[in-house]
């Protein structure tokens, strides 16, 4: 069984809807909770950080971690088609290493 | 730009051949790291740098994989008698220190090198 498991996609959403991306992970010692945001052909940038349960919210952005049940969400409102690209869930034990364990990632398609 | 850069962005090989990759990181970062990447999947951390110590490789870092950081600024990622199964993207990170220890875990990932072997 992987650390993280996340639903693999692809989703294809019209413009406008909300999407929702999830997470599972097995290791309760994980601590941080990270989505990130990967363009075609470019390398991963950080969209959001969450250390507690309960919600973050950045804008259109709302991240959500329940650690009762090692379950994490990422909610797009109003998806724009500039929002297509593959979403990686991470996590980390904290410390020093800030080792991260990336979920295989869910491919998003916004149709205009 | 000042973020991380790798070099080359993509390789195509022959079965068994050397390969190296170069990583500069983002200037003031002491931190390193190397993943790879599959299609498909998400990234597989396997090995992390320190300024120039080496503190933890990965079990997927087999005997013919070397990474080295010398001076504690760029490094490598050498492939030795690479293997159709090798073909993957390798990223490179860096973070200052601290990230991790409460921090808000931030890596800045480059835009990796793309390795085909044939």
């Amino acid at each position: 069984q992987k650390e993280v498991e996340q639903d693999p996609g692809p989703l294809s959403v019209p413009e406008g809807a909300i999407v929702s991306l999830n997470c599972t992970y097995s290791n309760s010692a994980f601590q941080y909770f990270m989505w990130y945001r990967q363009y075609s052909r470019k390398g991963p940038e950080l969209l959001m950080y969450t250390y507690s349960s309960g919600n973050k919210e950045d804008g259109r952005f709302t991240a959500q971690v329940d650690k009762s049940s090692k379950y994490i969400s990422l909610f797009i409102r109003d998806s724009q088609p500039s929002d297509s690209a593959t979403y990686l869930c991470a996590t980390n034990y904290g410390g020093a290493t800030n080792k991260l364990i990336f979920g295989t990632g869910t491919l998003l398609a916004v149709q205009p | 730009d000042t973020g991380v850069s790798q070099n080359p962005r993509h390789k195509i090989t022959k079965r068994g051949q050397n390969v190296t990759f170069r990583c500069d990181p983002i200037s003031e970062h002491n931190r390193l790291y190397w993943y790879r990447q599959t299609l498909g999947q998400g990234p597989e951390f396997l090995t992390y740098f320190q300024n120039e110590a080496q503190l933890e490789k990965s079990r997927l870092l087999s005997d013919r994989f070397s990474a080295e950081r010398p001076k504690g600024s760029f490094s490598t990622l050498e492939i030795q008698r690479t293997e159709q199964g090798d073909s993957a993207m390798y990223l490179c990170a860096s973070s200052p220190d601290g990230a991790g220890q409460g921090a808000n875990g931030e890596l800045f990932f480059g835009e990796g090198s793309r390795l085909t072997v044939l």
